[in-house]
């Protein structure tokens, strides 16, 4: 069955580390996403992709990376510069040239101690 | 822009209704609901694209007044599995959706 696998489902780091969350998808679609979810905020755009080897900015970029280097892969990186990093965070992609219908990963749960 | 959602949080009995608005301060092309069970991946419900279009899964529709900016979710004859975090999210174009800060409904026996 095609879909989005993210990994890991929880990660737990100490402050001061980069963590990179993996987020792979096999429906051969052409744009990827990362969104960012706090209690009570709703879901927040950190980095799209809509074609390999180029990405732009959400609205909260800052203190985090990614690299499209496969259409199937969008890893982003936590760096330690990210003020509060414990959320709950969502891989997405859709088929270029349709209605932006986004198919999520299952998530994974950062915790910084 | 992030779309205002109203209410934030409903509770209903069983076969009860509920509404669940978004509204947004700029044109839209495209409004989609999807529905979060938590600690799990939002689904996808529906998208709207016109002005004036109303759609329907189940006993549950939406309808889209492009004039207004504005989307309503309707949800008749509600059901214990409805409960969970419905989100809005609206794009004015080929551009990222950008979601609402999400209406928690639960549904109580």
């Amino acid at each position: 069955d095609g879909g989005i696998t993210q990994s890991p489902k929880y990660l737990f780091r100490k402050e001061g580390q980069n963590v990179t969350l993996s987020c792979e998808q096999n429906l051969n679609h052409d744009a990827m996403y990362w969104y960012r979810q706090d209690p009570g905020q709703g879901l927040r755009l950190i980095y799209y992709s809509q074609i390999v080897n180029d990405f732009q900015k959400g609205d909260i970029a800052e203190g985090y990376s990614v690299s499209r280097e496969k259409k199937e892969s969008f890893p982003l990186t936590v760096t330690s510069a990210q003020k509060n990093p414990t959320a709950f965070y969502l891989c997405a992609s859709t088929r270029s040239g349709g209605t932006n219908v986004l198919t999520f990963g299952a998530g994974s749960r950062l915790t910084v101690l | 822009q992030q779309p205002v959602q109203s209410p934030q949080a409903v509770i209903l009995r069983e076969g009860e209704d509920a509404v669940i608005n978004c509204s947004s301060s700029k044109a839209l092309y495209s409004v989609h609901w999807y529905r979060q069970k938590h600690g799990e991946a939002p689904v996808f419900l529906m998208i709207l694209l016109k002005g004036g279009e109303q759609k329907g899964h189940e006993k549950i529709s939406a309808s889209f007044n492009e004039k207004k900016q504005q989307s309503s979710l309707y949800l008749t004859a509600s059901q214990l599995s409805y409960s969970g975090t419905y989100f809005c999210g609206t794009s004015p174009g080929n551009t990222p959706l950008v979601f609402g800060k999400g209406t928690r409904l639960s549904v109580i026996a």
